[in-house]
C-alpha cells in the first residue's frame, strides 16, 4: 500500500508570492492533517480536513487555508508568504476520524518551503 | 490553554535504558501520542495512551498519569538507530486536536 505523498518536496518561493501544496493521504483513509514544524516551535496544528470539511483549526492566519477534494487529496495554500513562513510542511492521514476515538496518523516525508 | 513540556535533548548509550518525559496541560485530554522523527523524515507512530498504566512493545514501552498529566517513553537496549527525536502528542478532549510537543533529541553514542 502506498503511503502518503506529498508534492513538492521542495520549494523555494519569494516574499508576497502565494503557494499551494498538495497531499494524497494512503488509500482509503478520509481524514487529513496538516502541520507545520519548525525548529523552535516544533509541529504545529494547521487544520485537518475529513469528507471534503474542515473539521478543525489551529491557530495560524487567514493566509493560511486549505480544501479536501471528493478522492481525499488535499491542498494548502499560504497566500502573501512571509519569512516566517519557511518551514517543514507535513500532511498525515488517517483511516477514520471520528470524534473521541484513537486513530493513528500516517505522516507523509513534508514539504519544505524556503521563503526568501 | 495548553501546553506539553519534554526535555530538548538527551543523550545516553548503546545498551542503556532511557525515559523521556512528557508533561501536558490541555483543555481536555483524548489519548497521547509518541512519534519517532529521524532527522529529514516524517514522525513514524510509536504508542498510544488513553488509560492510566503502561503499555509495552518489544524495547519501547508508554507510560500515562492522566491524574498527574505526565506520560514517559521507555527505551531499552539502545541501539544506534534510535538516536532521533521524540515527538510527544496529546489530544485535546474538547476539540478533538493532535498537539504536539517540540521533541526530545535523543543522541545514543556508542
Amino acid at each position: 500500500k502506498a503511503g502518503v505523498t506529498q508534492t513538492p518536496r521542495y520549494l523555494i518561493k519569494t516574499r508576497g508570492q502565494q503557494v499551494t501544496l498538495s497531499c494524497s493521504p494512503i488509500s482509503g483513509h478520509r481524514s487529513v492533517s496538516w502541520y507545520q514544524q519548525t525548529p523552535g516551535q516544533g509541529l504545529q496544528f494547521l487544520f485537518e480536513y475529513f469528507s471534503e470539511t474542515q473539521r478543525n483549526k489551529g491557530n495560524f492566519p487567514g493566509r493560511f487555508s486549505g480544501r479536501q477534494f471528493s478522492n481525499s487529496r488535499s491542498e494548502m495554500n499560504v497566500s502573501t508568504l512571509e519569512l516566517g513562513d519557511s518551514a517543514l510542511y507535513l500532511c498525515a492521514s488517517s483511516l477514520v476520524a471520528r470524534r473521541g476515538g484513537y486513530y493513528e496518523q500516517y505522516f507523509g516525508p513534508g514539504t519544505r518551503l524556503t521563503v526568501t | 490553554g495548553q501546553n506539553i513540556d519534554q526535555p530538548t535533548e538527551m543523550t545516553a548509550t548503546e545498551g542503556a535504558i532511557v525515559q523521556i518525559n512528557c508533561t501536558y496541560q490541555t483543555s481536555g485530554f483524548n489519548g497521547l501520542f509518541w512519534y519517532q522523527q529521524h532527522a529529514g523524515e516524517a514522525p513514524t507512530f510509536l504508542s498510544y495512551n488513553v488509560l492510566d498504566g503502561l503499555e509495552e512493545k518489544g524495547r519501547f514501552s508508554s507510560f500515562l498519569s492522566r491524574s498527574k498529566g505526565y506520560s514517559y517513553l521507555l527505551l531499552k537496549e539502545l541501539q544506534m538507530k534510535d538516536s532521533a527525536s521524540y515527538l510527544c502528542a496529546v489530544r485535546e478532549g474538547d476539540t478533538d486536536k493532535l498537539i504536539f510537543g517540540t521533541g526530545t533529541r535523543l543522541q545514543v553514542f556508542p
